[in-house]
């Protein structure tokens, strides 16, 4: 079974310093990839995604990750975080085929930016 | 316009009763699904129905019943609530048909909170 791990729990960094989120998957195969946000009291927005080709992504707000086959990994950069980037971030899985989209969630990693 | 909303925001009710959550998304997408994210904010999928036929049942209670008169809603009634059962629950969509994937599109989310 497909399964995500995002190692930090919580990470603080100060506003305009960089940022990765990391986030590592078990899986046979390549899967497919993505990144969510989810700001407080609210739903999940799509990040970026990854299905196949480059393995540098890019993604909304300023936000790329990079897949690395290698470490099975798929970690989220940002070179400078602005205050509005607090949220937790949530890394996901899903195996393609007739899984019909169904998503495995890492346990998310909440982003404390400080002024 | 809003691409997948439910209704209610926030459901407070007591234990032993029946509620249901409201789904519909305007995207024209086949495939609806349902999220639990419980008090450690790890989401976990609960039901896929693809064009109103159920795919995905993990391993939820037969209180929880999913219903999906058209392709464009997925309703989810819970019987017998209790105190667990509180989460917030989500509801998403995504174009998927076997082997075509894309990105699932979530809604703000339903507080559940029983008492």
């Amino acid at each position: 079974a497909q399964s995500v791990t995002q190692p930090d729990i919580h990470i603080t960094v100060s506003e305009g310093a960089s940022l990765e989120l990391r986030c590592n998957y078990s899986y046979g195969a390549t899967p497919y990839l993505f990144w969510y946000v989810q700001s407080p009291g609210q739903g999940l927005q799509l990040l970026l995604k990854y299905f196949s080709g480059d393995t540098l992504v890019q993604g909304i707000k300023g936000f790329e990750a990079e897949f690395k086959r290698s470490q099975s990994s798929f970690n989220l950069r940002k070179p400078s975080v602005h205050w509005s980037d607090a949220a937790e971030y949530f890394c996901a899985v899903n195996a393609g085929g007739t899984s019909y989209g169904k998503l495995t969630f890492g346990q998310g990693t909440i982003l404390t930016v400080h002024p | 316009d809003t691409a997948v909303s439910q209704t209610p925001k926030y459901l407070v009710t007591q234990m032993g009763n029946d509620k249901s959550i409201k789904c519909e998304q305007n995207l024209g997408h086949d495939t609806m699904y349902w999220y639990k994210q419980d008090s450690k904010k790890f989401l976990k999928i609960m039901f896929s129905y693809n064009n109103k036929e159920l795919i995905i049942n993990e391993t939820v209670p037969n209180r929880f019943s999913p219903k999906s008169p058209d392709k464009a809603h997925l309703n989810l009634h819970i019987n017998s609530l209790e105190l667990g059962d509180s989460a917030v629950y989500f509801c998403a969509s995504s174009q998927d048909m076997a082997g075509v994937l894309t990105e699932a599109f979530f809604g703000q989310g339903t507080r559940l909170t029983v008492v």
